[in-house]
């Protein structure tokens, strides 16, 4: 069945260095792909999305790259700062489906 | 604040019971969404609604069901609740139906049963 996953559960990141959230999916039909930021006690923060025609876009800070050929979605986020700390997911769609299918997170923990 | 209102914050509650989770999108928003967080299933989409009819489903367990009102909020209801029910329930809106609708989310219930 279509999955989408994470290669690592948790990432640190000194304050100031550049973070890189990797995930990869399986289902070739999806065509636009979302990454969210969920704070503790929050829900879901949407921080930038990409259609599968393109395959870089970017953001304040942050940065989306998709690699079709090998199905493979990463986010960028630039001059990590505290404020930063929380579990990102990615989550796409397929066709006109509005559905989010979800990955399974990855912790950003941010050091001083 | 994203404009997603849900209601109650915390729910705690008996196996064997029902509850009824509510939601109110955002201003201008017809399409609601509810999705399950659990530790050992992550999140999971559950069933959208479009101007008050069912758009999508997707893992909803026969014990589940959701509707959507004419002023647009929208009430999933839990019945005959299993331990495994327990986790975070969203709901999330956006203005149209479809790929590409931005979804917003609102902050969770937090459901225990004991």
């Amino acid at each position: 069945g279509e999955s989408v996953g994470l290669h690592l559960p948790t990432l640190s990141v000194q304050e100031g260095d550049n973070s890189i959230i990797n995930c990869a999916y399986s289902n070739s039909a999806s065509d636009y792909f979302i990454w969210y930021k969920q704070e503790s006690g929050k829900g879901p923060q949407f921080i930038i999305d990409i259609r599968s025609n393109m395959d870089k876009r970017q953001g304040q800070r942050v940065t989306v790259l998709l690699n079709k050929t090998v199905k493979h979605l990463s986010l960028q986020i630039a001059a990590t700062q505290p404020g930063d700390s929380a579990v990102y997911f990615c989550a796409e769609t397929t066709g006109t489906a509005s559905k989010l299918t979800f990955g399974t997170g990855t912790r950003l923990q941010v050091t001083l | 604040d994203s404009g997603v209102t849900q209601t109650p914050k915390h729910l705690i509650t008996a196996t064997g019971q029902r509850v009824t989770l509510r939601c109110s999108p955002r201003s201008g928003d017809l399409s609601v969404y509810w999705y399950q967080q659990s530790l050992d299933q992550g999140l999971q989409f559950l069933i959208q609604y479009y101007n008050g009819e069912e758009r999508a489903k997707g893992n909803i367990l026969e014990r589940f069901s959701a509707q959507q009102f004419p002023d647009l909020h929208s009430e999933l209801n839990l019945s005959s609740l299993e331990l495994g029910d327990s986790a975070l329930y969203f709901c999330a809106s956006s203005v149209g139906g479809t790929s590409g609708n931005e979804q917003f989310f609102g902050p969770g219930t937090r459901l225990t049963v004991l």
